[in-house]
């Protein structure tokens, strides 16, 4: 079946600190790969998306490649600011098998001033 | 994209009691989906519910403990039954975008089972 593993947290930064949050994924067929975020007292969010092996998702700074050969997908930030303190899913969805999505944990980030 | 409304946003309930949770959506959809997140968990999905037919149920989650409503395109229900402090948890409502691979989520319900 699928599944999706994400490193675990909390991930503690620094304000301007460079973020990765590792996500690897096993998937029947040719998965579409998202990273949604949930800010406090809020539903998920999609974040960014990547449909096919190669493509970057991208958005508000946020980048992460879908890498086949690696079965990864994990999430990059440059300069991370405290507004990005939030929790973080990686999920994938299987074009070759069950329409229903498959989450990772979420790894929660605290960015501190 | 969808913009996805529930109520109660949260609640505290007593052991052996129901609620039920409501969700709207702007638009009109075909599949809706209900998602329990439990502290420090990732998302487990209940169920999924089509208009004019019963509901789906994931292993481990049954019509009697969390029946489902889906009265027409833009509004479901959620029951949980017979509550127990296993069952607090935050309750998501999701449905597709017009894409059909990303999802929009409602607020979610916390939910506390004293």
């Amino acid at each position: 079946g699928n599944s999706v593993t994400q490193m675990e947290g909390p991930v503690t930064l620094s304000e301007e600190a460079f973020l990765t949050i590792n996500c690897t994924y096993t998937a029947t067929g040719y998965p579409s790969l998202f990273w949604y975020v949930q800010y406090p007292g809020e539903g998920l969010q999609l974040l960014l998306k990547a449909t096919k092996a190669d493509d970057k998702g991208s958005n508000k700074g946020f980048e992460a490649t879908y890498r086949k050969e690696t079965t990864s997908f994990h999430l990059e930030k440059g300069s991370v600011q405290v507004s990005d303190s939030a929790v973080y899913f990686c999920a994938l969805r299987s074009s070759g098998g069950s329409y229903i999505p498959t989450f990772g944990r979420g790894t929660s980030l605290i960015v501190h001033p | 994209s969808a913009v996805i409304s529930q109520k109660p946003s949260r609640d505290i309930c007593q052991r052996g009691t129901s609620l039920t949770i409501q969700c709207q959506v702007d638009s009109q959809v075909t599949m809706m989906f209900w998602y329990r997140q439990q502290p420090g968990q990732s998302l487990t999905l209940i169920a999924t519910a089509n208009q004019g037919s019963e509901a789906t149920y994931e292993s481990g989650f049954v019509i009697d403990k969390f029946p489902i409503s889906r009265p027409n395109l833009t509004f479901s229900t959620l029951t949980v039954s017979n509550m127990s402090p296993e069952d607090s948890s935050i309750y998501l409502c999701s449905v597709d975008g017009t894409s059909y691979d990303e999802q929009f989520f409602g607020p979610g319900t916390r939910l506390t089972v004293l």
